[in-house]
């Protein structure tokens, strides 16, 4: 089974300009998940989604963050205008959905890792 | 405020000793608890998941407990092997009708051979 997928692995750019990220799930893998890691913490939740829908994007900075899932499977987060706090690795999680209520594991992928000048 | 701390922060120990990792959240009304390892540049992998109604999950050498009523949970990694060296990181699940997680900020571990 093919693991999730990310790119690009590495992005470097200046402040104020503009970046996207990709995410391929699992397949089969209804809900997708982009957290943001700064170095030295833990991942912070940015925004969940279930197949198309959104379910928490209370965290997600959304005068310069947007992300979207077309039809359920790929996902892209993009930041415009990015600021220099925003440099850190931005995982893409995916775990299976068999109900509300019902937990699964999430399996991760590789990560982008952004720097901003 | 739902948050996760973990202790120590940085953990170096000799090949082959036993050691424990510590976790602990402050709502205590968590769905499950989950351990990962991350190792330099990579993602996350899950290691072990207790459901909130277990008291410990095992996997070969690691072991973690969960005591809901103090909020604390603790992986035990025996016999440590240089392999091992990473990031452990716990990751609390709360929610009713979907999965939000929180995630501790990491024990980095260094077993020296």
């Amino acid at each position: 089974e093919a693991g999730v997928a990310q790119s690009p692995r590495y992005k470097i750019i200046e402040k104020r300009q503009s970046v996207a990220f990709w995410c391929n799930p699992i397949s089969g893998h209804a809900t997708l998940y982009w957290y943001q890691q700064i170095l030295g913490q833990g991942p912070k939740l940015l925004i969940q989604f279930q197949n198309n829908g959104v379910v928490d994007d209370s965290q997600l900075p959304k005068d310069r963050f947007s992300a979207e899932r077309l039809k359920g499977v790929d996902s892209t987060l993009k930041i415009q205008p990015a600021k220099l706090e925003d440099s850190a690795v931005y995982l893409c999680a995916s775990s299976r959905f068999r109900g509300q209520g019902v937990r699964e594991t999430q399996y991760f992928g590789p990560g982008t890792r952004l720097l901003v000048l | 405020k739902q948050e996760v701390t973990q202790i120590p922060a940085a953990l170096s120990v000799p090949e082959g000793e036993n050691l424990v990792l510590n976790c602990s959240f402050t709502d205590s009304a968590i769905y499950n608890l989950q351990w990962f390892r991350q190792d330099p540049g990579k993602g996350l992998t899950s290691l072990l998941l207790i459901q909130s109604s277990q008291r410990e999950q095992t996997s070969g050498r690691l072991n973690a407990s969960l005591d809901k009523s103090s909020g604390r949970s603790t992986l035990y990694i025996a016999a440590s092997q240089p392999g091992d060296s990473a990031t452990y990181l716990c990751a609390v699940s709360y929610g009713t009708s979907y999965d939000k997680v929180i995630f501790g900020p990491g024990t980095s571990l260094s077993v020296i051979p």
